[in-house]
This record gives C-alpha cells, sequence and structure tokens, in this order.
C-alpha cells in the first residue's frame, strides 16, 4: 500500500513568513511524529501524536511552531514567522499503535529553506 | 527520560571488512531497539531491530547484539559493500517513542 507522504518536498520562504507542512501517514497508522533534520545532522524530535491528540510535544523549538492533526489521519507542521535557523528537512513517520508496535515509517521529508 | 548515545559518529572501512557501531540507552525500561539506515538524500529505513528478550539477531550480513544489563546495544555489519555507505542511526523506545542516537556515517571503500 501507499507509504507516509509529504507535501510540499521542498518549499523557499523568505524570512518573516508563515509555513504549512503536511504529512499523510499510513492508513491506519494511529501514531504520528514529527522530526527535523539539519544538514549533515541526526534526528531531533518534535511532537508526537496518539490520535489527534499530542501526547508529547516536547521538542518544539518555540512557540512559532505548532502541530495539529485532524480525524487521526493527516497532519500540520505550522512554522510562523520563520527564521534562517529553521531550515531543515522536516520528516514525518508513522506506526500502527504506539503501545504495541514501535516501528516507524518515514516519510520522504520536505526540505524547507528560509532565505 | 530517555538518552540514547552513539558511536563512532564516523567510520571508515575497506570493501569486505567488518563494521560495528555502538549505542548506549539510559532507560532500562526500554524494551525494542531498532537501527535505521539512511542514504544520503533519502529517508530513514528500518535495517533489523531487537527486543529486549532476545540478546541477538541476525539477517544475513547484518547482526544486532543487546546487553541489556550494561545498556548498550551493538550493529554488526560483515563483509561490507560499497552500498553500506550511509548514516546509520539506533534508537531505543522511552514513554511510546523513539530516542534516536546522533547516527554514524559509514564510508566503504572498494
Amino acid at each position: 500500500g501507499a507509504g507516509v507522504s509529504q507535501s510540499p518536498s521542498n518549499k523557499v520562504t523568505e524570512k518573516g513568513k508563515d509555513v504549512e507542512l503536511r504529512c499523510d501517514p499510513i492508513s491506519g497508522h494511529t501514531a504520528l511524529y514529527w522530526y527535523r533534520q539539519s544538514l549533515g545532522q541526526g534526528l531531533e524530535f518534535l511532537i508526537y501524536f496518539q490520535g489527534n491528540s499530542a501526547p508529547d510535544k516536547s521538542g518544539l523549538p518555540s512557540d512559532r511552531f505548532s502541530a495539529e492533526r485532524t480525524g487521526g489521519s493527516v497532519s500540520t507542521l505550522t512554522i510562523q514567522r520563520t527564521q534562517q535557523e529553521d531550515s531543515a528537512v522536516y520528516l514525518c513517520a508513522s506506526n500502527k499503535d504506539s503501545a504495541q508496535s514501535y516501528e516507524q515509517y518515514f516519510g520522504p521529508g520536505t526540505r524547507l529553506t528560509v532565505t | 527520560g530517555e538518552n540514547v548515545e552513539q558511536h563512532p559518529s564516523t567510520l571508515s572501512v575497506q570493501e569486505g571488512d567488518s563494521a560495528v557501531i555502538k549505542c548506549t540507552y539510559s532507560d532500562s525500561a526500554s524494551n525494542y531497539f531498532p537501527w535505521y539506515k539512511q542514504e544520503l538524500g533519502k529517508r530513514p529505513q528500518l535495517i533489523i531491530d531487537i527486543r529486549s528478550n532476545v540478546g541477538e539477531k541476525k539477517d544475513q550480513r547484518i547482526a544486532v547484539t543487546l546487553n541489556k544489563t550494561a545498556k548498550h546495544f551493538s550493529l554488526h555489519i560483515t563483509e561490507t559493500q560499497p552500498e553500506d555507505s550511509a548514516v546509520y542511526f539506533c534508537a531505543a523506545v522511552g514513554f511510546q517513542k523513539l530516542v534516536f542516537g546522533t547516527g554514524t556515517r559509514l564510508l566503504v571503500s572498494p
């Protein structure tokens, strides 16, 4: 079946503008995760959803970052008043049920460039 | 919360040699330890995982070992090939989310 999809694949924006990144998890996967990966760096956890609720949003870097998930499916990550340090690849991952299975399936990522 | 440390950060080997990457974790309650491979410009993909009720798992040229007492686990790649060149991430589960190590860049030279 279809894997995790993300859109857009690339986004170039001017400093100060808002951006929305979208993640479509695998159908039936209840857990959804957002990560940020700066060039040549590791995976920085941002937020985790179980269904539509976010039990852990401890990784969001600042109040400019927010995320929501509706209908237990699609999630959007919003970055307000973007800064150059927000430039990175934003990865989304999903798994079936965080309590039963921890294998995460990653999307292709959105490469965000803030100029 | 869980903390995962990974070493080395870079590893260069000759084709045919073995490669070993090591990780330590802090939360003794963690019970699942996956390894992900990320090729340049690609998404991370699961290559092998181990649960805390076993000490070793093999899949062809790849094996993972787990020492629960010492709280460390390792990835072993034998007979390395150039296509093994990638960044490898270990992880451990903590509070229903995976905590990743910082990654190891493996370079296999022909």
